[in-house]
């Protein structure tokens, strides 16, 4: 177990909806990363937040946004869903604003139907 | 850019044989450099890092890995394999921000290992 947690697990939903992916880091770490994982694309960095700002923007689509929060868990929203954006997404979490060590949460499966 | 190969998709090796994998990584300056575990349904496990120093790194669950600037490469290795070591393994490059004062994490396509009894 490595401290981070992520809701829900599992999530099915329709093209066009919009869903809320939350995470979790582990107590004292004030970065959170999320990444999508996908057959054809691999693991892609999306997005970074430290102690609440916005750090480092990867591979990340207009239609997703994220933010964190005052208690440094961290929310992915993803909008105008597609089939394409079926993945498992990852969150992870580290101390720094520096990825010296990252801790990844069990992920979240999305299934856009 | 930073990028990470990872040649080899899918491997078998025996229970107790050795294992190598491979991993090579472009990138222009001292890489900061990763090897993840990932067991199916799972999230990913850092196995270990290498940042600098000493060129052979050790890991958990008996894993090493070897840095070779000339041949930028960083393979994994386990001298003798395990049936709970197959899973899929990861290797990453950390990609530079901000003048090098944070980065995010570059992976590989990732190497999936079976393990025949």
């Amino acid at each position: 177990d490595s401290g981070v947690t992520q809701t829900p697990k599992h999530l099915i939903t329709a093209t066009g909806q919009r869903v809320t992916l939350r995470c979790s880091p582990r107590s004292g770490d004030l970065s959170v990363y999320w990444y999508q994982q996908s057959l054809d694309q691999g693991l892609q960095f999306l997005i970074q937040y430290y102690n609440g700002e916005e750090r480092a923007k990867g591979n990340i689509l207009e239609r997703f946004s994220a933010q964190q929060f005052p208690d440094l868990h961290s929310e992915l929203n993803l909008s105008s869903l597609e089939l394409g954006d079926s993945a498992l997404y990852f969150c992870a979490s580290s101390v720094d604003s520096f990825p010296y060590e990252q801790y990844f949460g069990p992920g979240t499966r999305l299934t856009v139907t | 850019a930073q990028s990470v190969t990872q040649p080899d998709i899918h491997i078998t090796v025996s229970e107790g044989a050795s294992l190598e994998l491979r991993c090579n990584y472009s990138y222009g300056a001292t890489p900061y450099l990763f090897w993840y575990v990932q067991s199916p349904g799972q999230g990913l496990q850092l196995l270990l890092k290498y940042f600098s120093g000493d060129t052979l790194v050790q890991g958990i669950k008996g894993f090493e890995a070897e840095f070779k600037r000339s041949q930028s490469s960083f393979n994994l290795r386990k001298p003798s394999v395990h049936w709970s070591d197959a899973a899929e393994y990861f290797c990453a490059v950390v990609m530079m921000n901000y003048g090098g004062s944070q980065g995010n994490l570059i992976f590989g396509k990732g190497t999936k290992l079976s393990v025949k009894p």
